[in-house]
């Protein structure tokens, strides 16, 4: 099973539509988790943080379920300036014993059309 | 600019051949980071850096590859007798270490590969 796991895609959606992606990661004692975006041929840019609680910014949502181990991303009324790739990352452990491997996801390519 | 700077952004090489990349992270930040990234896949851990001090490797990373930070500033990516699975874009990231959570990653522009 691969360490995180996201559904590649794509989504192509209609401007205004309201849009979800899962990520699940296997390391039950992964504590930190976050969203990105990438824009083709461009470097990740962080999305937001993760927090246990669920948190929002403006139009986009984030949940994190512990018991399934899945994190959540929502996108309401998408814009054309949405379409981007959006990759989940989880940390995670390389063999040694801390915690400060980041580990992405494959990426959820996203299209929002007019 | 006081962002992650990565240099070149380009390299063509011939297959053999031997590469350097520098990044230089964002000051204050005391982690930093290698990825890998082909088309149409997430970027892929190499390795980090907490300070100097390597912390984690991937098992991914062939004995072609070395990664060193001297001073706990910049660092460098090299790779031996490139080969042409060696093509990717090359990021490097940095954060500040955050305890018991992960600060969030702050990547540069990267380093593309070509191997011929």
């Amino acid at each position: 099973r691969k360490e995180v796991e996201q559904d590649p895609g794509p989504f192509n959606v209609p401007e205004g539509a309201t849009v979800a992606f899962n990520c699940t990661y296997s390391n039950s004692a992964s504590q930190s988790f976050f969203w990105y975006r990438q824009d083709c041929r461009k470097e990740p840019k962080l999305l937001m943080s993760v927090y246990s609680s669920g948190n929002e910014d403006g139009r986009f949502t984030a949940q994190l379920n512990r018991a399934s181990q899945y994190i959540s991303l929502l996108i309401r009324d998408s814009k054309l300036s949405d379409s981007a790739t959006y990759l989940c990352v989880v940390n995670d452990r390389a063999g040694g014993t801390s915690y400060g491997k980041l580990t992405f996801g494959q990426g959820t390519i996203l299209t929002v059309h007019p | 600019d006081t962002g992650v700077s990565q240099d070149p952004r380009h390299k063509i090489t011939k297959r053999g051949q031997n590469v350097t990349f520098r990044c230089d992270p964002i000051s204050e930040h005391n982690r930093l980071y290698w990825y890998r990234q082909t088309l149409g896949q997430g970027p892929e851990f190499l390795t980090y850096f907490q300070n100097e001090a390597q912390l984690e490797k991937s098992r991914l990373l062939s004995d072609r590859f070395s990664a060193e930070r001297p001073k706990g500033s910049f660092s460098t990516l090299e790779i031996q007798r490139t080969e042409q699975g060696d093509s990717a874009m090359y990021l490097c990231a940095s954060s500040l270490e955050g305890g018991f959570y992960n600060s969030p990653l702050h990547f540069g522009n990267g380093t593309r590969l070509t191997v011929t």
